[in-house]
């Protein structure tokens, strides 16, 4: 079965500089969700869309940003990076019209910023 | 808010060993209950869900029967082996304002040695 894509899987940046990490949710899957993970730590929620609009916001910094598009690919945006943004940043997929709210997440993008 | 709290680790086992993973919560309403484990160096896999009271989420030999009037959570199996080897986290979903974000506990290491 298809699965949350997301890519990079490893990123590598120095301080201030920007990155940009895409999700691709599983396929008929209509919302995306961003977590952060920091290292021996539990997986804090950023931001979710819904049908291509925000739906909730949790903890992230205003120097991030996120969208859906429309083919409901997701991509999170980072900015001014800090040593702190060193993280697993997971997308996870659900089908909210489907009635399901369970969260399939994908293999993370490990950032490394330096 | 909403929050799950889960045993600390690490939790060492020997193989086929009886294991217990404690989780409780705090919520308003009546959330959906869920525990991701997480290999070394891999994302978050569901390894079982229960959505409500007395439902019992099993899967690989795992086990978990959402409790209201103790709001706890608690993941079980009868004989542990090697490949168990991991983090697990509890977790909670809560429907609020459009958005199923998932609250995680800190998560428990569980090694199982042979």
């Amino acid at each position: 079965a298809a699965g949350v894509i997301q890519s990079p899987r490893h990123l590598i940046k120095e301080k201030r500089e920007t990155a940009t990490l895409k999700c691709y949710p599983i396929p008929r899957h209509d919302t995306v969700y961003w977590y952060q993970q920091g290292p021996g730590q539990d997986p804090q929620f950023l931001i979710s869309f819904y049908e291509k609009m925000q739906s909730d916001k949790g903890s992230i910094p205003d120097r991030f940003s996120a969208q859906q598009f429309s083919d409901y690919h997701s991509e999170l945006n980072m900015s001014s990076l800090e040593l702190g943004d060193s993280a697993l940043y997971f997308c996870a997929s659900s089908s909210l019209t489907g009635g399901q709210e369970t969260q399939y997440f994908g293999p993370g993008t490990r950032l490394l910023v330096l | 808010g909403d929050s799950v709290t889960q045993m600390e680790g690490p939790v060492t086992l020997s193989e086929e060993a009886f294991l217990t993973i404690n989780c409780t919560y705090t919520a308003t309403g009546y959330p959906s209950l869920f525990w991701y484990v997480q290999y070394p160096g891999e994302g978050l896999q569901l390894l079982l869900k229960a959505t409500k009271a007395d439902d019992k989420g099993s899967n690989k030999g795992f086990e978990a029967t959402y409790r209201k009037e103790t709001t706890s959570f608690h993941l079980e199996k009868g004989s542990v082996q090697v490949s168990d080897s991991a983090v697990y986290f509890c977790a909670l979903s809560y429907s609020g304002a459009g958005s199923y974000q998932l609250t995680f506990g800190k998560g428990t290491k569980l090694s199982v040695i042979p």
